[in-house]
């Protein structure tokens, strides 16, 4: 059965201080791997998607990247807006299903 | 680009009546739509999958005839959650997919059932 962990659950950060979240997975062959970002009362946020271990992406201040068995969202110099629930998903090949994990709640304070 | 809306945003519905939930993709075909619900802090459950004219392929555990799912056209999805009752009160949320892996998700809908 294919799982997704993240950690931690929460994290809280001072404005301007960096940090990575983790999403560790088991699947079937691996199709790809998502993130999104999901504020309260909204639906989720497409951010990124990963293939292949080894590749790595980038948008404003967040990075994205793969190895086999798990993904690192890193986070650099982050401001109040970054405050959300950030969401790992991953999709096994020949499968239309995500499989989503319990989020990483971030909250960074000004 | 990428957008995908929902309607409504908020219903409150008696026991017993039935509720049905517009997902659209505003600039895009859709070529499968996704069904997801979301239990306070908890992760996202794919409830069901459909394609344009298709009928819709159910998730273990769903009850294909209380979640009316009907994906008419290339933009246009429904769910209707029929003889609803407290425990259906949920957030729901759609998402579509083009030709691409990526799913794009609406803002979602919460439905409260007194």
């Amino acid at each position: 059965e294919d799982q997704v962990t993240q950690s931690p659950e929460a994290l809280r950060l001072q404005e301007g201080e960096s940090s990575s979240l983790n999403c560790s997975y088991t699947v079937s062959g691996l199709r790809g791997l998502f993130w999104y970002r999901q504020d309260p009362g909204k639906g989720p946020e497409f951010l990124f998607t990963l293939y292949s271990a080894g590749e790595e992406k980038e948008k404003e201040r967040l990075k994205a990247t793969l190895t086999k068995k798990e993904s690192f969202l890193h986070i650099t110099a982050p401001k109040p807006e970054d405050s959300a629930t950030y969401l790992c998903a991953v999709q096994r090949g020949g499968s239309e299903k995500l499989v989503f994990g319990k989020g990483t709640k971030l909250t960074v304070n000004p | 680009g990428a957008v995908v809306s929902q309607h409504p945003s908020r219903v409150i519905c008696k026991s017993g009546t039935s509720v049905k939930i517009e997902c659209r993709s505003l600039d895009f075909q859709a070529t499968t739509m996704f069904w997801y619900r979301q239990f306070p802090k908890k992760s996202l459950m794919l409830m069901a999958t459909s394609n344009e004219g298709s009928k819709a392929t159910y998730e273990q555990g769903v009850e294909k005839d209380k979640f009316l799912i009907n994906h008419a056209s290339l933009t246009l999805s429904t769910l209707t959650v029929t003889s609803a009752h407290p425990e259906d009160s949920s957030f729901y949320i759609c998402s579509a997919r083009e030709s691409t892996y990526e799913q794009y998700f609406g803002p979602g809908t919460r439905l409260t059932v007194t």
